[in-house]
């Protein structure tokens, strides 16, 4: 299976701060690489696909980008409602596996 | 709209059976496939199971193969995920969710692969 190492695990960031979280596969996934957002108690919710492609709908302070074999999602003005896990997918080679997660407190 | 909606968890005894489903609705059902993802209390996301659009190929992630069937019914808008010899560590809740296969801009198509939608999950405990 792909692992998928994400970092960090947790951050603590004020309002209007950039934030950054990578996701690094162990093997090449293509650019097969999505971004999904879950709040407690719900379902995940898609962010980002085909590694920069922001989906429909998601603010565009949300956005993704690769660079070489490393993936990151950035949060260019971190807002209250963005307090949540974040986790990163690839869809290259099954199982699509996920990240552990990355979850981002409001200070 | 397009929607998925989850139903048939429970409290299940070591050992036991239960039957998911997932119905769909707002797309051409028959069009995507459809993919099953778990979550342990606390834990992260586990890509258990798929199906293709006519059910000709299926997946299944070592930790659940040979216990876990998925089927669809085209007719009914509906993938189903039958569990069988449940263990404890099958807790969960389960969420079905539609795999996207190519998006496109004014020029042209790409493909790329994505989940979305997902349903809003099902519990499923299996405890004694």
């Amino acid at each position: 299976d792909i692992q998928l190492t994400q970092s960090p695990s947790f951050l603590s960031a004020s309002v209007g701060d950039r934030v950054t979280i990578t996701c690094r596969p162990s093997q090449d996934t293509a650019s097969f690489l999505a971004w999904y957002q879950q709040k407690p108690g719900k379902a995940p919710k898609l962010l980002i696909y085909a590694a920069s492609t922001l989906e429909s709908g998601v603010p565009s302070r949300f956005s993704g980008s690769e660079s070489g074999a490393e993936f990151t999602l950035t949060i260019s003005s971190l807002q209250p409602e963005d307090s949540a896990t974040y986790f990163c997918q690839q869809l290259n080679v099954y199982p699509f596996t996920f990240g552990p997660g990355t979850k981002v407190e409001i200070k | 709209e397009v929607q998925l909606v989850e139903s048939g968890g429970g409290l299940v005894q070591p050992g036991g059976s239960l039957r998911l489903s997932c119905a769909a609705t707002g797309f051409p059902f028959s069009a995507y496939a459809l993919h099953w993802v778990r979550q342990a209390p606390g834990k992260g996301l586990e890509h258990i199971s798929g199906i293709t659009n006519n059910g000709d190929f299926t997946f299944y992630a070592d930790s659940v193969k040979d216990r876990f069937t998925i089927s669809r019914d085209n007719s009914k808008s509906t993938v189903y995920l039958q569990l069988g010899s449940l263990r404890t560590e099958d807790t969960a809740t389960y969420y079905c969710t539609r795999l996207n296969t190519q998006y496109c801009t004014a020029a042209r198509c790409f493909a790329s692969f994505w989940f979305d939608p997902w349903g809003q999950g099902t519990p499923v405990i299996v405890s004694s």
